[in-house]
């Protein structure tokens, strides 16, 4: 069956560190991919998306993330992260098979001052 | 004003009561979809119509129902609420050929 798994539910990290948002599918085919973010209270705001070509993609608010054919992940990064950044982020995608968007369970990020 | 709204944004109902989530578009969008957000469980599609004569159950569409009153409006009943229907719910639209989905602020629901 289709599916999307994001590995990590909560991760925290210091501001001004690193980040890296670990998402693998599993799919027939290469399906188009996306990243949401879930402000506090607030709704799905679109990250980034890929469909095809260049594999790193570069999204809103300083993330980017990495197409990974031989690893079946799309990995969503930012170099440095700012305190604003926590929030709720998660890995879609979508295959014309289905025609639908199935979304992993999403990774909680917290971040330390 | 933003391109997709749902009213009520939070409801508290007793169980066994009738109520109804709206969401309206404003991207002319044809397709509309609704979906419930549970704590650990990510996004899960309840309906979704690809125009106003098409609706289609997604992965957990019984105890909903829906209507597509126009292009832009899509609400979602439950006919009779129970406590396990507590969630945050969202609309959501996509144009045709476009995959992206575009999500409204969300309803928060409890049941008591």
């Amino acid at each position: 069956a289709q599916s999307v798994t994001q590995p990590d539910i909560h991760i925290t990290v210091s501001e001004g560190a690193s980040l890296e948002l670990r998402c693998n599918y599993s799919y027939g085919a290469t399906p188009y991919l996306f990243w949401y973010v879930q402000s506090p209270g607030q709704g799905l705001q679109l990250l980034l998306k890929y469909f095809s070509g260049d594999t790193l993609v570069q999204g809103i608010k300083g993330f980017e993330a990495e197409f990974k054919r031989s690893q079946s992940s799309f990995n969503l990064r930012k170099p440095s992260v700012h305190w604003s950044d926590a929030a709720e982020y998660f890995c879609a995608a979508y295959s014309y098979n289905t025609d639908k968007l199935i979304f992993g369970t999403g990774t909680r990020l917290q971040v330390f001052p | 004003d933003a391109d997709v709204t749902q009213t009520p944004r939070n409801r508290i109902t007793k169980t066994g009561k009738r109520i109804m989530l709206e969401c309206s578009q404003t991207k002319g969008h044809d397709r509309m979809y609704w979906y419930r957000q549970d704590p650990g469980l990510g996004l899960r599609l309840i309906y979704y119509s690809f125009d106003v004569k098409d609706i289609n159950k997604g992965e957990i569409s019984d105890g909903y129902s829906v209507s597509r009153q126009a292009q832009a409006k899509f609400s979602l009943s439950l006919e009779s609420a129970i406590p396990n229907q507590t969630a945050l719910y969202f609309c959501a639209t996509g144009s045709d050929n476009q995959e992206t989905q575009y999500f409204g602020p969300g309803t928060r629901l409890l049941v008591l």
